[in-house]
């Protein structure tokens, strides 16, 4: 079992619409996540960090975090096609950051 | 502020050859990450530095890679020799504190293209 596990897509979606990314952990001792944005041919860069259970919203995007699930997910509310990318759920905060293998995201004008 | 710099950008080496990246983070982080991304995964952390120790090497695959970290500033990987497997990027990513918990959230470099054939 993988560290932490997304879903490789890709994942389409219209304009306007909202994408939903999730990402579930293994190990029940971590404690903070974060999740990055990565534009073909370019690297990471951070969107958004949860270390609390529940929603964390920052503009139109929305983390949600649930330890007792072992889950973590990304809400892109009117997505733009420049939304387009991948996008990476990381563990760390203290312990060894461990990335998934990212969500590859389409939004279609 | 400047970010991480790399270089080069873009290496082709065939196998056996050795190889050296060089990374310059953020001023005044103290943590800083080289991490291996093959195309299609997620970055893999290949070491981590807190200061000049190393904190995290567990995935380094030692007898071919090193890495080093002088005064607590600049670093630099080496590959000798190369491999066929270790064509990817290769990222460097600093952090102002990387032990203590909390956001540690990490800025990344542009990263070095190695292709080996």
């Amino acid at each position: 079992q993988k560290e932490v596990e997304q879903n490789s897509g890709p994942l389409s979606v219209p304009e306007g619409a909202i994408a939903s990314l999730n990402c579930t952990y293994s190990d029940r001792g971590s404690q903070s996540f974060f999740w990055y944005r990565q534009y073909s041919g370019k690297s990471p860069e951070l969107i958004m960090f949860i270390y609390s259970n529940g929603d964390k919203e920052d503009g139109r995007f929305t983390a949600q975090l649930n330890k007792a699930s072992q889950y973590v997910s990304l809400l892109i509310r009117d997505s733009q096609p420049s939304d387009s990318a991948t996008y990476l759920c990381a563990r760390g905060g203290g312990f060894k950051t461990i990335f998934g293998a990212g969500t590859r995201l389409f939004v279609k004008a | 502020e400047a970010g991480v710099a790399q270089s080069p950008r873009y290496k082709i080496i065939e196998k056996r050859q050795s190889v050296a990246f060089w990374c310059n983070p953020i001023s005044g982080h103290a943590t800083l990450y080289w991490y291996q991304q093959i195309l299609g995964q997620g970055p893999k952390l290949l070491i981590q530095f807190q200061n000049n120790g190393v904190v995290d090497d567990s995935q380094l695959p030692k007898d071919r890679f090193s890495a080093e970290r002088l005064k607590g500033v600049d670093s630099t990987l080496k590959i000798q020799p190369a491999k066929l497997e270790d064509s990817a990027v290769y990222l460097c990513a600093s952090s102002q504190r990387g032990l203590a918990g909390g956001n540690n959230e990490q800025f990344f470099g542009p990263g070095t293209r190695l292709t080996v054939l």
